[in-house]
This record gives C-alpha cells, sequence and structure tokens, in this order.
C-alpha cells in the first residue's frame, strides 16, 4: 500500500462547480498536510496546509482533515478554467521533516 | 522576497558528463530538500539538509549523486558521471522550523541526458 494515496484522476467539473480532491494516507502518525497546485511544466505551489482535524478555509479553497479515518481532502469552489492543473498531496510524518507525495490528481476545470 | 532559486534552469548534457544543479534557499530557512520529479516515479525525495548538515541521504539513488551546503544560502547536488535515466526535474525546497512545515519549492532544472 502506498503511503499517500490520490485518485489520479483526470477529474472535470464544468467552470463555476465545486472541485473535490481526496488523499489518503497510511500512517496514523502524520501530523501535517499539505495541497500543492503544478502547472504544466511548473514547480509545485504550496496552497493549503492542514495540521488540526476539522476544516481551514482559504478563499476558495477549503481543506479538511480527518486524522481517525486518514483522509484530507480539498474542495476549491467557484471552480475557473485557471484552476486547472495537477494537485499534489502531501503528508509529514513523524518527527522527520521530509514530506511523501501523492502521485496527484489532475483537474481540469471546463468553460 | 526572493523565493528559492535555482540554476540552470535546463541543462542537456551527454552521457558520461557530469553535472552540476544549484540551488539558493530562501533566506532564513533553515530546511533544504533536494526532489526529482519524472512522470513513471513522481516526486521523490533525494536528500535534506538541516542548518547545512544532511540528515537523511536515502533517497539519493546511487553513488553517482552527491550533494552539498557549504553555507546557509547555497546547495548543490552533482551527477557524475550522468547517464540517460537521470534525465527528470531536479527542484529544491526550503522550510523553516521550528513549527512550520511548509516547503517552499523552486522552479526547478530540467535535465536532460542523451
Amino acid at each position: 500500500q502506498k503511503e499517500v494515496e490520490q485518485n489520479s484522476g483526470p477529474l472535470s467539473v464544468p467552470e463555476g462547480a465545486i472541485a473535490s480532491l481526496n488523499c489518503t494516507y497510511s500512517d496514523r502518525g502524520s501530523q501535517s498536510f499539505f495541497w500543492y497546485r503544478q502547472y504544466s511544466g511548473k514547480s509545485p505551489e504550496l496552497i493549503m496546509f492542514i495540521y488540526s482535524n476539522g476544516d481551514k478555509e482559504d478563499g476558495r479553497f477549503t481543506a479538511q482533515l480527518n486524522k481517525a479515518s486518514q483522509y484530507v481532502s480539498l474542495l476549491i469552489r467557484d471552480s475557473q478554467p485557471s484552476d486547472s492543473a495537477t494537485y499534489l498531496c502531501a503528508v509529514l510524518v513523524g518527527s522527520a521533516r521530509q514530506l511523501t507525495f501523492g502521485s496527484g490528481t489532475q483537474l481540469t476545470v471546463l468553460p | 522576497d526572493a523565493g528559492v532559486i535555482q540554476s540552470p534552469r535546463h541543462e542537456v548534457t551527454e552521457m558520461g558528463q557530469e553535472v552540476t544543479l544549484r540551488c539558493k534557499p530562501i533566506s532564513g530557512h533553515d530546511y533544504l530538500f533536494w526532489y526529482r520529479q519524472t512522470m513513471m516515479r513522481g516526486l521523490e525525495l533525494l536528500i535534506y539538509f538541516n542548518n547545512n548538515v544532511p540528515i537523511d541521504d536515502s533517497g539519493m539513488p546511487e553513488d553517482r549523486f552527491s550533494a552539498k551546503m557549504p553555507n546557509a544560502s547555497f546547495s548543490t547536488l552533482k551527477i557524475q558521471p550522468s547517464e540517460p535515466r537521470d534525465s527528470a526535474v531536479y527542484f529544491c525546497a526550503s522550510s523553516f522550523h521550528p513549527g512550520r512545515n511548509e516547503q517552499y519549492f523552486g522552479p526547478g532544472t530540467r535535465l536532460t541526458v542523451t
């Protein structure tokens, strides 16, 4: 079992809809969770991080964490074509500083 | 503030040649990470440093790869000799501790070994 799993997609949503991206992780010691957005040919860009159970909102983005179920999700409200990218889930495990990344979900927002 | 800076942005070299990738972390960040990204394997951590000291190099694929951080504002990743399978995008990222785990990536170096 991979340490961090994401649906590879592609996920397509119409403009203005809510895009829901999901990620599960295997290590219950995981403490910090991150969502990165990566446009084609560009570097990963940090868009959200969450450390506690519950929801965290930032503009059109909401990160949701459920440690008991070992999943973290990202909701993008009012999706725009400019949101079309690959979204990477990353997890920090234990006291180590390195992130473990999922394989990414490719999102396409259709005009 | 300037973000993480990497050079060169693109590198094309022939098999057997030495390649040196460079990174300048965000000022004040005390962790530096080197990643490699390929379509087949995704984003992989190669090595990371804390306060210029290598902490974990278990991701370095083989002895042909080496990394150094001579000071807080500069790191290199060297491949010698390079092979076609080393072709990938190499990213450098940095973060600040304590209490903050967010990593910020540089623009990457696209390496092609022919």
